[in-house]
């Protein structure tokens, strides 16, 4: 089975501070995702990447960015929290990009900015 | 614009009936559909994918298809406290458009 790792479950930052958020997969997935998952809004896509170094927008980016050096690993940035980032963020690996046989989520970190 | 509706409960089940789980979406160009179980604070977890009209059967799980009316559905037989869940609907149009997920419907199977 595709094992997705998202290296915190839970996370406690400072309004204004640097976060990173990291996420592995270890299937040889060409595509990953991030997505922030808050009560009454589902899932929403921040941004998605279908290949090292590419990146594509999703919904949401505004107040995001990121990283993909490595094809198993893909960072997302919040280059300076905010509150209303505080959310629950969730890693997806898919071996087609299309998802056809849908996306492997990470355990998700819940993040919250204070 | 890209939508995927469900219902968001609380759908309450007793148990041993059978659960009905509802979603629309609006996009006919949607080629795949998705089930996916979500545990309270936990992530998403796939529980069934349709690409074709009909149903498709997997244990006590039923996924049923009718592209005409943009209707996908999910039937859980003799339920269990355990099947107790947030249960999202996810569609794909096949391109690069990736995965949309409905907001999801909160199940509650009762003892």
């Amino acid at each position: 089975d595709v094992k997705v790792t998202q290296s915190s479950r839970y996370l406690v930052k400072r309004t204004g501070e640097k976060v990173f958020l990291e996420c592995v997969q270890d299937m040889d997935h060409e595509n990953m995702f991030w997505y922030r998952q808050d009560p009454g809004l589902g899932l929403r896509l921040i941004y998605f990447s279908y290949d090292v170094k590419m990146k594509e927008k999703g919904d949401i980016p505004e107040g995001y960015s990121v990283s993909r050096e490595k094809k198993e690993r893909f960072s997302l940035i919040l280059e300076s929290a905010s509150t209303n980032q505080t959310s629950m963020y969730l890693c997806a690996s898919s071996l087609s990009f299309a998802g056809d046989y849908g996306y492997t989520f990470g355990s998700g970190t819940r993040l919250t900015v204070v | 614009q890209k939508e995927v509706e469900q219902n968001s409960g609380p759908l309450s089940v007793p148990e041993g009936a059978i659960a009905s789980l509802n979603c629309t979406y609006s996009d006919r160009g949607s080629q795949s559909f998705f089930w996916y179980r979500q545990y309270s604070g936990k992530s998403p977890e796939l529980i069934m994918f349709i690409y074709s009209n009909g149903d498709k059967e997997d244990g006590r799980f039923t996924a049923q298809l009718n592209k005409a009316s943009q209707y996908v559905s999910l039937l859980i037989r003799d339920s269990q406290p355990s099947d107790s869940a947030t249960y999202l609907c996810a569609v794909n149009r096949g391109g690069a458009d990736g995965l949309t997920f409905g907001k999801g419907t909160h199940l509650i199977i009762q003892p």
